[in-house]
């Protein structure tokens, strides 16, 4: 069992929709990652928090916005999506201490239709 | 530029055996590098760890061994069973000291262990 929980598992939705992923953990880490990962090809990070705050943003598209909520909770949210935005995102989290591993959740399979 | 490469898309081995996994990197920054367990339909799972203060890392059947002078490391499976089946991914970090930091992944090697 992931100590890692995201919700929801599947998310299917139109180009035009508003729609966010949820990432919770309870192990009192403090840095929590979003990445994408297409099919066949290694996770790649969008964002990092650490402490709450933002940290690392790479070069992501406005459409998607992250937000964190407090320690415990990361969201994602979506907007005016595209159809090659379909792919699998994984929320992590770390305790925020040097050389400790970043753990995942089972991720969300998103498709724009 | 893929920094983290695994030139190795598929490993079959017996049970019982040893399953070796390698991984070579470029960035000579990176100072901490992990090996990561997928099941299909599931997120990675973190196995084992190791800094680059270290060239041996050991838990339970798994070793990670990193080679610094060749920017190489390696997965040691012993002995392999066939729920090692899954694919594996090396990553590597450049600034772990932070506390957050970038994971870099590579492309994974799938893994059979054979009854």
């Amino acid at each position: 069992d992931t100590e890692v929980t995201q919700t929801p598992k599947h998310l299917v939705m139109g180009m035009t929709n508003k729609k966010s992923l949820k990432c919770e953990q309870h192990m009192g880490h403090r840095a929590m990652y979003w990445y994408k990962q297409k099919a066949k090809k290694p996770p790649e990070l969008m964002f990092v928090y650490s402490y709450e705050k933002l940290s690392i943003n790479e070069s992501v598209p406005s459409r998607f916005s992250p937000e964190c909520p407090n320690s415990s909770l990361l969201n994602l949210h979506l907007h005016a999506l595209q159809p090659e935005d379909s792919a699998l995102y994984l929320c992590a989290s770390s305790p925020g201490h040097i050389n400790q591993p970043q753990h995942f959740g089972d991720g969300t399979r998103l498709s724009i239709l | 530029d893929q920094q983290v490469k695994q030139n190795s898309p598929s490993l079959s081995v017996q049970e019982g055996r040893i399953s070796i996994l390698n991984c070579d990197y470029t960035n000579s920054m990176f100072d901490y590098f992990l090996w990561y367990k997928k099941y299909p339909a599931e997120g990675p799972t973190f196995l084992i760890s190791i800094s680059s203060i270290k060239d041996k890392n050991e838990d339970g059947r798994f070793t990670v061994f990193l080679n610094k002078s060749a920017k190489h490391l390696s997965l040691h499976i012993v002995p392999s069973q066939p729920g090692d089946s899954a694919v594996y991914f090396c990553a590597a970090s450049a600034n772990s000291g932070a506390g957050s930091y970038q994971l870099t992944f590579g492309k994974g090697t799938k893994l059979s262990v054979i009854p």
